[in-house]
């Protein structure tokens, strides 16, 4: 079945570190999206990025389509990324965003 | 600009009383809405979603219903709560067929007591 799988499940890092956050889908999609969601349960759109590399500040995103997956990459981390990432992808053919099983971060001080 | 609304923030019911929770877009027309639900601690489960007036795709069977009475209005209801329905409700919307960011509203904080 349709499928998406994100990787670390879990990850604390001390602030000022580097990670790479890794969303692998199953099948041709039209869209994918990471999100951000923080403490108070919002969802904050980092990425649109069915294919290619984007750059915003500290964050970036980079989605292979041909090879089904897609990175996002947190440079110099700060305590305020913490929270749970999630990536979203919308199936070529379909209406429905499926969203993968997120990766929850924990930036130490 | 585009706007989402969703009410109410939090929400306390007990169990068997009805559900009703609301979402309106502005901004846009005919954008295809979707409700979702995330459980404490885990993902986002799509429950409905609607890419025109009264027309509904369920997702998963159980005791929600939702409705699209009108262009830029999604509702999610049920008759008699259980203790399971108790959750954190997105609403969500994007446009047209193709490819397109999907954009949530803040969310209704649901307990069932």
């Amino acid at each position: 079945g349709i499928q998406v799988e994100q990787s670390p499940p879990d990850l604390i890092l001390q602030e000022g570190a580097n990670s790479t956050l890794r969303c692998n889908f199953s099948d041709s999609v039209n869209n994918l999206q990471w999100f951000h969601q923080n403490p108070w349960g919002q969802l904050i759109n980092l990425f649109y990025i069915p294919s290619g590399t984007k750059q915003n500040g500290r964050l970036s995103a980079t989605t292979v389509a041909t090879e089904r997956y897609s990175l996002l990459y947190i440079s110099s981390s700060q305590t305020t990324d913490s929270g749970v990432y999630f990536c979203a992808v919308r199936y070529s053919g379909t209406y429905k965003y499926i969203f993968g099983t997120g990766t929850r971060l924990k930036v130490l001080a | 600009s585009q706007t989402i609304h969703q009410w109410p923030a939090t929400l306390v019911q007990p169990v068997g009383s009805p559900l009703s929770l609301e979402c309106t877009v502005e901004g846009t027309s005919n954008p295809n809405l979707y409700w979702y639900r995330q459980a404490a601690g885990r993902g986002l489960q799509l429950l409905f979603y609607s890419v025109g007036i009264g027309q509904i795709s369920s997702e998963v069977p159980q005791n929600l219903s939702a409705s699209r009475p009108q262009d830029r209005q999604f509702i999610l209801s049920s008759k008699k709560l259980l203790l399971s329905d108790s959750g954190f409700y997105l609403c969500a919307w994007s446009v047209g067929r193709g490819g397109s960011p999907l954009h949530f509203g803040n969310g209704t904080r649901l307990t069932v007591t």
